[in-house]
């Protein structure tokens, strides 16, 4: 789609699966995480976010676990579905003001039915 | 409720032009944060404006600049296009005690 990258890490798997995308952040300041989906031709969408101060945050199908020793963060989502194929962003705030978002380079999920 | 609404959504415009592109936030956000998107750099933040103050600003020159209305309506200019410009621009809109941020559409911007 047009808002996608030309080279983007791509993970390819079947309807039904658990899928497990990653992200490695900068900043160990950072004290919030969001995952963001974007359909082509559509602005990110939040999915799911979690905060410093946890280590696991699950909403529905979907589960963010969060590793500060190493500065990754990983989503997790069950059940993959079709409609579930998107570019996946995760985005950090290292304490900035609350609009200032350094996202990641995105990954490419695609479901196979 | 009203999502985050950008106009236009397509825009073509000349090397050496100005640009100017809309947002209007979901109702009663008073943030709103600018980025572009470019296949090759990502998403990259641009600014934020709350309550009409610019409160943060990304690494751009000041060739890109913003403004917000007292109805927390916002726009950003883009001067001098140059080719590099074309980009989605996406606006995201956020409550005041809230990290979580809106997205909306987006503008795509062709310079040619």
């Amino acid at each position: 789609g047009e808002s996608v990258g030309l080279h983007l890490p791509t993970l390819s798997v079947q309807e039904g699966d658990n899928s497990i995308i990653n992200c490695a952040y900068s900043n160990s300041a950072s004290d919030y995480f969001i995952w963001y989906k974007q359909e082509s031709g559509k602005g990110p969408q939040f999915i799911i976010d979690i905060r410093s101060n946890m280590d696991k945050r699950q909403g529905q199908r979907v589960t963010v676990l969060l590793n500060k020793t190493v500065k990754h963060l990983s989503l997790q989502i069950a059940a993959t579905q079709p409609g579930d194929s998107a570019v996946y962003f995760c985005a950090e705030n290292y304490g900035g003001s609350q609009g200032n978002l350094i996202f990641g380079k995105g990954t490419k999920l695609s479901v196979k039915p | 409720k009203a999502g985050v609404t950008q106009t236009p959504r397509y825009l073509i415009k000349t090397r050496g032009q100005q640009v100017t592109l809309s947002c209007s936030p979901i109702s009663g956000h008073r943030s709103v944060s600018w980025y572009q998107q470019t296949p090759g750099q990502g998403l990259q933040f641009l600014f934020e404006y709350f309550s009409e103050t610019q409160r943060n600003k990304g690494n751009f020159p000041g060739r890109f600049s913003g403004r917000q209305f007292s109805n927390s309506r916002s726009e950003m200019n883009v001067s001098t296009l140059e080719l590099g410009d074309s980009a989605l621009y996406l606006c995201a809109s956020s409550q005041e005690w809230d990290y979580e941020q809106y997205f909306g559409p987006g503008t795509r911007l062709t310079v040619t």
